[in-house]
């Protein structure tokens, strides 16, 4: 069965400073990738996806991810880090085909950004 | 805009009591999920519906109740025999899994 590892349960970090939120998959055939951020109180919000294609995805609010299929990995990146970063993020693996998919979620990697 | 509405908000249960957590969508989406979420723990997976009238146990479906007579709306009950209700609830709903749609929440406190 498919699972995510989420290797960093908190992340502190200076404003302005780059971030790599870490994240590894079992194997498998066929993998959909995506992260998500959680911010207090509010439900999730689709950060980035990797379904196919360029392994490097580019999502919102300036962060990129990076598919590396011989590590298993899915690693989030920002160069630049602000306050308004400070979340909750979550990797996530889509496990089955067609309509039987469902994700498979890491436990969550905590950012921190201090001025 | 479409999207996933969860209500209420902020919910209270008394020891003892059922109350059933609302989760409406206008996406088109097949698939609905429901969640738990605890400090620390991630998320747990509660029930998922793949299509109108049918639906699967999640991993922690024990105490709670769905139904899915529509494909807009997947309600989630919780009952009296949920022995740890207070948890933050998180509906979803996607086509073919690729990416979830999420709602807002709700914080469900026994009190």
């Amino acid at each position: 069965a498919q699972s995510v590892t989420q290797l960093d349960s908190q992340v502190p970090v200076f404003e302005e400073a780059p971030v790599e939120l870490r994240c590894n998959y079992s194997s498998s055939v066929s993998v959909y990738l995506f992260w998500y951020v959680q911010y207090p109180n509010q439900g999730l919000q689709l950060l980035l996806k990797y379904l196919s294609g360029s392994t490097l995805v580019k999502g919102i609010n300036g962060f990129e991810a990076e598919f590396n299929k011989s590590q298993t990995s899915f690693h989030l990146r920002k160069p630049s880090v602000h306050i308004s970063d400070t979340a909750e993020y979550f990797c996530a693996v889509s496990d089955g085909a067609g309509n039987n998919r469902k994700l498979i979620w890491g436990l969550g990697t905590s950012l921190a950004v201090n001025p | 805009d479409g999207g996933i509405t969860q209500s209420p908000k902020y919910l209270f249960r008394k020891e003892g009591q059922n109350v059933t957590l609302s989760c409406e969508q206008n996406l088109n989406h097949d698939a609905m999920y429901w969640y738990r979420q605890d400090p620390g723990q991630g998320l747990r997976l509660i029930y998922y519906s793949q299509i109108v009238n049918d639906f699967q146990k999640g991993d922690i479906a024990e105490g709670y109740s769905v139904s899915r007579e529509k494909k807009e709306s997947f309600p989630l009950t919780v009952t009296s025999a949920q022995k740890n209700p207070t948890a933050f609830y998180l509906c979803a709903s996607s086509r073919q899994g690729v990416g979830y749609t999420f709602g807002s929440g709700t914080r469900l406190t026994v009190v």
